[in-house]
């Protein structure tokens, strides 16, 4: 079973401040993805990627960035963060042919007050 | 619009009963995922469907993508079902990533 790893599980934050979420995955998947999933829309998109230093944008990127180190890590930064960024965030990964199975880590919570 | 539209958006079932989830999809999707979301918010892989029908103990979930839905049918309920039901799936465009429905709050009663 495939493998990511989130972190922290929890985060409060104020408004205005800098936070960064980490995701891992071990499972050489060349696709990771960041979605937020709040109330009574599911999961959204936010930001993907197919590669180390590659970055596309997602259906709700605004506010946030993201970066993809490696392989295996891909970080998603709040750099002004502000209370409508209260969410469940989930990361996940797939891999490059044939199976396209997505796997999620078990989600951050995060709240900004 | 919403490119996967999941039905009904709750559900409650008798222990020992059975229905079944469906969503439907506005453009051609590759594959089709099922997840359940438990208390505490991890994501369960149910079924990955690239098309057919697929069978895990009470679950069974088949994906039609010629005619663009999905269902997850659930038989026997029990207690332990009880939770939110996501399906979600991945268009030929957009980087393989999952667009998913809204979800299905399933309760199940003694």
């Amino acid at each position: 079973e495939a493998a990511v790893t989130q972190s922290p599980r929890n985060k409060v934050t104020v408004t205005g401040g800098n936070v960064t979420l980490s995701c891992r995955q071990t499972n050489s998947h060349n696709y990771m993805y960041w979605y937020r999933q709040d109330t009574g829309h599911g999961l959204r998109l936010i930001h993907y990627s197919y590669g180390a230093g590659n970055l596309q944008i997602g259906d709700v990127p605004d506010g946030y960035k993201a970066t993809r180190t490696t392989q295996e890590d891909f970080f998603l930064l709040l750099e002004l963060a502000s209370p409508s960024q209260t969410s469940l965030y989930f990361c996940a990964s797939s891999g490059r042919e044939g199976n396209t199975e997505v796997f999620f880590g078990k989600g951050t919570r995060l709240t900004v007050v | 619009g919403d490119q996967v539209e999941q039905s009904p958006s709750a559900l409650s079932l008798h222990e020992g009963t059975g229905s079944a989830l469906r969503c439907n999809f506005t453009t051609t999707m590759r594959a089709v995922q099922w997840f359940q979301q438990n208390s505490r918010g991890s994501l369960i892989n149910l079924f990955y469907l690239a098309s057919g029908t697929k069978e895990n103990g009470r679950l069974k979930s088949t994906f039609n993508s010629k005619e663009s839905y999905s269902t997850l049918h659930i038989r026997d309920a029990q207690l332990e079902d009880s939770g939110t039901y996501f399906c979600a799936a991945s268009a030929y465009q957009g980087g393989r990533a999952l667009i998913f429905g809204t979800g299905t709050t399933v309760s199940v009663s003694p």
